[in-house]
Parts: C-alpha cells; structure tokens; sequence
C-alpha cells in the first residue's frame, strides 16, 4: 500500500494564484520529498525536508513538514502555466533505502 | 535532462514474450533503482542496487529480474509478460544508497498485447 497520500487529487486553478498540495503518511520517516511529472514522462525531484526541519523554500516552492500530524504540504507561488504536472510527495525510512511514492495530485494551471 | 538515460522509449510486444529494459546511471551514482507506474497501481518501487549488489525489493514479480553491471548500467527484465504488465518503467539512479534524492530517466513504455 502506498505510504504517502495526496490531496487533493487533482487541482485546477488561474495562472498567478498558489497551489497547495497535502500529504500524509503513516511510518516513522528519515525524510520526505517532493517530484514533479509532466504528463508521460520522467519525475523531477524538486526538494527534499528532513524529518528534523519544519519548512523549507526554493523559489517559489515552499514546504512544511509535520512529523507529529505525519503530513507535509507543498505550496508553489504565483502559479504559471508550465506548473501544469502531476505532484508527488515520496517518502524515506530509516530501515529502508527505498522511497515511497504518494499517489500524486494533478495540478492545472489555467492561462 | 536528468542525466539518465534508459532504452528503449518504447516496447511493443505480445504476451509471452520476455523483454529487457536497459538503464544508465547519472555519471558517478552508484545506486539504481526500478520504478513501475501504471494507471491503477501508481508508482511502485521495484528494486534497487548499489555498486553492483541488491540492496532492496519491493513489488516485483518473479516473472522480472534485474541487476547491475561493473559499469554501473542497469537492465531489468520481464519475462511471461502479461498484458497487466503494460506500463511506464523508470530507472533513477542517486550517488549513494539511502533516502537522497533521486534522479529519473525518461521511461520505457511497455505495451503488451
């Protein structure tokens, strides 16, 4: 079953507005990251907080982390129409070297 | 570009049929890792290796193996393909074992028919 789940699954907002992403998982983490998919191809890892840091920010990306609700959010700023993708939270054990992948959100940005 | 690279893009074949998939690493990552995503499955980790050695399993079938070359490269195969097999399968590959970030190829579209 997958660790991480997103919310909402799928998200249509105006060129300029923020988009925020949820996801929550259910074990213990080292740390949780983010990707991008545009449609079909591969996935591009956008950051990476570790189970000690609350938020983190690049560029217009910020995220948050809370370990004690098991949940983290992605907020992109002033949306643009090349954010269009899927958005998928992934997350790290300690007791593994694998990630995990949420089941992604849909993000639409509309020009 | 991510630096990784996987052939073929895309795989046409029938059921029955066995099929490798072949990746490249990100020059000096020493870990690769096998991604499955279908439409009702998603993401699904399939194995890892690092340096040559099986390091993690996840969802993966009998029916598949993989491993790592000296040269670091990648190749997993599917055998007694199913048409349920059909999907996108990525390589990443990241410079050390453990949770960092990952780093994907573009894909390999499998379609069996």
């Amino acid at each position: 079953s997958q660790q991480g789940e997103e919310d909402p699954q799928a998200l249509s907002i105006q060129e300029g507005e923020n988009a925020t992403m949820n996801c929550s998982y259910k074990t213990s983490i080292n740390n949780l990251q983010w990707y991008r998919q545009n449609s079909g191809r591969g996935l591009v890892h956008l950051i990476l907080i570790r189970s000690n840091e609350r938020e983190k920010h690049s560029g217009r990306l910020r995220v948050t982390l809370d370990t004690s609700k098991k949940s983290s959010s992605l907020l992109i700023t002033a949306s643009r129409a090349a954010d269009t993708a899927s958005y998928f939270c992934a997350t790290g054990m300690d007791s593994s070297y694998k990630l995990i992948f949420g089941s992604g959100t849909r993000l639409l940005v509309r020009p | 570009d991510s630096g990784v690279t996987q052939t073929p893009k895309h795989l046409i074949t029938a059921t029955g049929q066995r099929v490798t998939l072949r990746c490249s690493p990100r020059s000096g990552d020493l870990s690769v890792y096998w991604y499955q995503q279908s439409l009702d499955q998603g993401l699904q980790f399939l194995i890892q290796y690092y340096n040559g050695e099986e390091r993690a399993k996840g969802n993966i079938l009998e029916r598949f193996s993989a491993q790592q070359f000296p040269d670091l490269h990648s190749e997993l195969n599917l055998s007694s393909l199913e048409l349920g097999d059909s999907a996108l399968y990525f390589c990443a590959s990241s410079v050390e074992q453990g949770t960092y970030e990952q780093y994907f190829g573009p894909g390999t579209r499998l379609t069996v028919t």
